[in-house]
This record gives C-alpha cells, sequence and structure tokens, in this order.
C-alpha cells in the first residue's frame, strides 16, 4: 500500500483564496483524522471521521474551515477564505478498526500571504 | 480530557550517548500512549506504544519506554545514540475507544552531535 496520499504537498495562495486539501486514506482504513501543525500551537486535531461520518470537529479552528468525506477513499479540507495565520503544515491520518495506530501522510504546507 | 508535557523542546547528545526524552501525561481514565517520530519534511512515524499490556515497551530503531503510573510518565530511551536519531520526537496520549484521537506534546527536537 502506498500510504495516506496527501495532495498537493506544497500550497502558496494570497490572503482571501479558496484552499482545498486532498487526502486519500490506506485503503481498508475507516477513520480519517486532520490535524494541524505550527511552531506556537504544535500538532492540533481538527476533525475525525469514522466510516465517512463527522465525529468530532471541535478542533476546528472557525467557520472558514470545513472538511468532507465523501466516501471510504478520499476527503477534503477546505478554507474559505484564506488568512495568513492559516499557514501550517496540514496531516492527515487514518487508522484501521480499533487498531491504535494512526498511519499519517507526508503532510501539506500552506503558506498563504 | 489529557495532556502530555514534553520536558525540553530541545535535547543534545553526542553519538553513542544515552538519549532521555522526557514525557508526563495527565489523564482521567486509563491513556494509552505513544512516541512518535517526524524528520524533516515528513509526516509522523510510530515508534512504540503503551496500551496497557507490558509496562515496559519496546519500539522501532532501539527505542524504548516505560510506562509509570506513580509517576504519570513514559519517558523515551535508547541505550546509544545514533546520528540518524536527529528528528523531533512526539509523546502523545489518547484514551481507549478513542484510541487514535491523539492528544500531542509540543515536541522535542533531539540533535546527536559527533
Amino acid at each position: 500500500d502506498a500510504g495516506v496520499i496527501q495532495s498537493p504537498r506544497h500550497e502558496v495562495t494570497e490572503m482571501g483564496q479558496e484552499v482545498t486539501l486532498r487526502c486519500k486514506p490506506i485503503s481498508g482504513h475507516n477513520s480519517l483524522f486532520w490535524y494541524r501543525q505550527t511552531m506556537m500551537r504544535g500538532l492540533e486535531l481538527l476533525i475525525y471521521f469514522n466510516n465517512n461520518v463527522p465525529i468530532d470537529d471541535s478542533g476546528m479552528p472557525e467557520d472558514r474551515f470545513s472538511a468532507k468525506m465523501p466516501n471510504a477513499s478520499f476527503s477534503t479540507l477546505k478554507i474559505q477564505p484564506s488568512e495568513p495565520r492559516d499557514s501550517a503544515v496540514y496531516f492527515c491520518a487514518s487508522t484501521e478498526g480499533a487498531s491504535t495506530e494512526a498511519f499519517f501522510g507526508q503532510g501539506t504546507r500552506l503558506t498563504v500571504v | 480530557a489529557q495532556s502530555v508535557t514534553q520536558l525540553g523542546s530541545h535535547v543534545s547528545v553526542s553519538e553513542g550517548a544515552l538519549v532521555l526524552l522526557r514525557c508526563n501525561y495527565s489523564s482521567s481514565v486509563p491513556p494509552y500512549l505513544f512516541w512518535y517520530v517526524q524528520y524533516p519534511n515528513q509526516g509522523l512515524q510510530l515508534l512504540l506504544k503503551y496500551t496497557s499490556a507490558a509496562t515496559l515497551v519496546k519500539g522501532i530503531n532501539g527505542f524504548e519506554a516505560e510506562f509509570k503510573k506513580s509517576e504519570t510518565s513514559f519517558h523515551l530511551t535508547k541505550p546509544s545514540a545514533h546520528m540518524s536519531d536527529a528528528a523531533e520526537y512526539f509523546c502523545a496520549v489518547s484514551v481507549r475507544g478513542t484510541a487514535s484521537k491523539l492528544t500531542f506534546g509540543t515536541g522535542t527536537r533531539l540533535q546527536v552531535t559527533l
């Protein structure tokens, strides 16, 4: 398996633009997590899905952020409109069933100028 | 709610020396504990995990950690550092039932010198 695949790896956008980050979990995994990593706040859980259903989105910073999982093999994290303070590395992770190991993608480095 | 505290944002050791990275946790219920490693421009990779079996947990690359409930600690050790161990290390906690919903510490950057 290729692991968790995120795209793009790098994204530079202007303030006010819409940004969409993509994630393909490992085949057969039924839980998917979005994390954000910044120097100031470290690694924070934004939202997680179980069987494509959002379970906990309490970490989503504000209404500008939204996430979807239309099927078991794809998820998006959208920021609209983007702001410079959204600049961070966004990680997607997936797990299988009750497994305690989360597999992480390589992340998307977002820069909002 | 659960949390972890990693003491020391930067640790520097000589090659061949003992590596000790400290992690203390807080949890109202028995926790699951993890150590992840992150190499530059990479995602996180699981080093080892404690899920209520043996308190001394062995992981990859020669690392191990010991769960000490009385001290609420889960320190990471390696007897002899190698240059390739230079990376950032994260301690994380979760609770049973949401085992992969991780709360991370702030990370410790390990530097290995000749």
